[in-house]
């Protein structure tokens, strides 16, 4: 079974990094062409995706917010980390980790989600 | 960046209504549009890829069609558990964009 958890800090302070995790299972970070994906929900508003990264390490970025951000993974924990620094109170939001299918270039699993709120 | 539209915003239709769903992109996607269905307080969930394939486990009522830039999502018959807020998905480009949602809710 596929599976994806977010983990991380419910509340951060303006200003500060936050670092998300996304632990996977029921499948390899390594698997060719394999990729997971960072979205993101404010409270009432629309999806909002922000990075990407595959098994080749190829990553890419939100346009409007690739100078805050960096997505890495460590294959050998199953895990894909994304920091994002200067945080600020419009970036709370629920955070989702998802799997892209290299097949269908689709995000197929998802995980449950992660709410950060930024305040001070 | 690829744009995303849809229309309409939000809906209100009756159970057993024949919906349907409209997605446009700012430029030629070719068919790399996606699907998710998302009701509240849960994580999205993929329907359709490829603009048309019926993701596995998917009730068959569900169906998308389309291509280049307009794309269209239809629920042939509304059910219940069909209330929720639809968003297309550009997987053309690298830097994957999302439509800004439409609620189908109950007339």
């Amino acid at each position: 079974q596929v599976t994806l958890k977010e983990s991380g800090p419910v509340l951060v302070k303006p200003t500060e990094t936050l670092t998300l995790t996304c632990t996977v299972s029921g499948f390899s970070l390594s698997n060719a062409r394999m990729g997971v994906s960072w979205i993101r929900q404010p409270p009432g508003k629309a999806l909002e995706w922000l990075a990407h990264i595959f098994s080749n390490d190829e990553k890419s970025y939100s346009t409007s917010l690739k100078s805050r951000l960096t997505i890495s993974k460590d294959t050998s924990k199953s895990q894909v980390v994304l920091t994002m620094t200067n945080m600020d109170p419009v970036d709370t939001a629920t955070y989702y980790c998802a799997r892209i299918d290299p097949q269908k270039y689709g995000m197929d699993v998802w995980g449950q989600g992660t709410t950060v709120t930024v305040s001070s | 960046d690829i744009q995303m539209t849809q229309s309409p915003s939000s809906l209100s239709a009756s159970v057993g209504d024949r919906v349907t769903i409209t997605c446009r992109a700012s430029q030629s996607i070719s068919s790399y549009l996606n699907w998710y269905q998302q009701k509240p307080g849960k994580a999205p969930k993929l329907l359709i890829y490829a603009a048309s394939s019926l993701q596995s486990g998917v009730p068959s009522r569900f169906s998308g069609s389309g291509s280049g830039t307009d794309f269209t999502l239809t629920i042939s018959s509304l059910q219940p558990e069909d209330f929720a807020t639809y968003y297309c998905q550009q997987s053309y480009s690298l830097r994957v964009t999302f439509g800004p949602g439409t609620k189908v809710d109950i007339k």
